[in-house]
């Protein structure tokens, strides 16, 4: 099956600079990567994702960038302000339907 | 559209008592996936379902869980019985097709005495 790694566990950054949350997977065959932000007691939801067909995605503040060769993806957040402190999920999806997900990156914005 | 819907949304229960978590999934769906969270395993999958039928359950840590989804808008899943360790957030995911986005329910915390 898949493994996906995350790093690092925590991050700290100042607010209005640049977070970057990294991720590798072990199954070449994988084709899905999305990104999921969970709020402190709240819902995991998907703030961007990316196909193995595209190198890199972006959405306002957000990016993610993909390398298939050396099996890893990012997660870019630029100008990064307080309500962005949450906990970022990467995931990995081979094959079928299941999706496997890293351990987490709890991002801390300091005002 | 309400989005997927879980209930309880808290459960505390004794050692020994049975469990049922409940999902309604976004009207429309055709994939449910449940999953467990917990601060040492993170995020894991238990079982999903495709139009209502099991596709894989390799996920389900033992003979004390059971899934059902006996319609498409409506599934369980039950512990009994229901021990400590088997405190943590349990979510409810749907999907429209197996390869798109899954949307999260917003969980039931379970805490087991």
């Amino acid at each position: 099956g898949e493994n996906v790694e995350q790093h690092p566990s925590t991050l700290s950054v100042q607010e209005g600079d640049s977070a970057v949350i990294k991720c590798t997977y072990s199954d070449s065959a994988s084709n899905y990567f999305p990104w999921y932000k969970q709020e402190l007691g709240k819902r995991p939801q998907l703030i961007i994702d990316i196909r193995s067909n595209v190198g890199e995605k972006k959405d306002q503040r957000i990016a993610v960038t993909l390398n298939k060769t050396a099996k890893h993806f990012s997660l870019h957040i630029t100008e990064t302000q307080p309500e962005d402190s949450a906990v970022y999920f990467c995931a990995a999806r081979w094959g079928n339907e299941k999706l496997t997900f890293g351990t987490g990156t709890r991002l801390t914005i300091i005002p | 559209d309400a989005g997927v819907i879980q209930s309880p949304r808290h459960e505390v229960t004794e050692m020994g008592q049975e469990v049922t978590l409940r999902c309604k999934p976004i009207s429309g769906h055709d994939y449910l996936f449940w999953y467990r969270q917990t601060m040492m395993r993170g995020l894991e999958l238990l079982i999903y379902f495709n139009n209502n039928v099991p596709i894989d359950d390799s996920g389900m840590p033992e003979d004390r869980f059971s899934a059902k989804m006996p319609n498409a808008s409506f599934s369980t899943l039950k512990i009994q019985p229901s021990e400590p360790r088997d405190s943590a957030v349990y979510f409810c995911a749907s999907s429209l097709g197996g390869t798109e986005t899954q949307y999260f329910g917003p969980g039931t915390r379970l805490l087991v005495l």
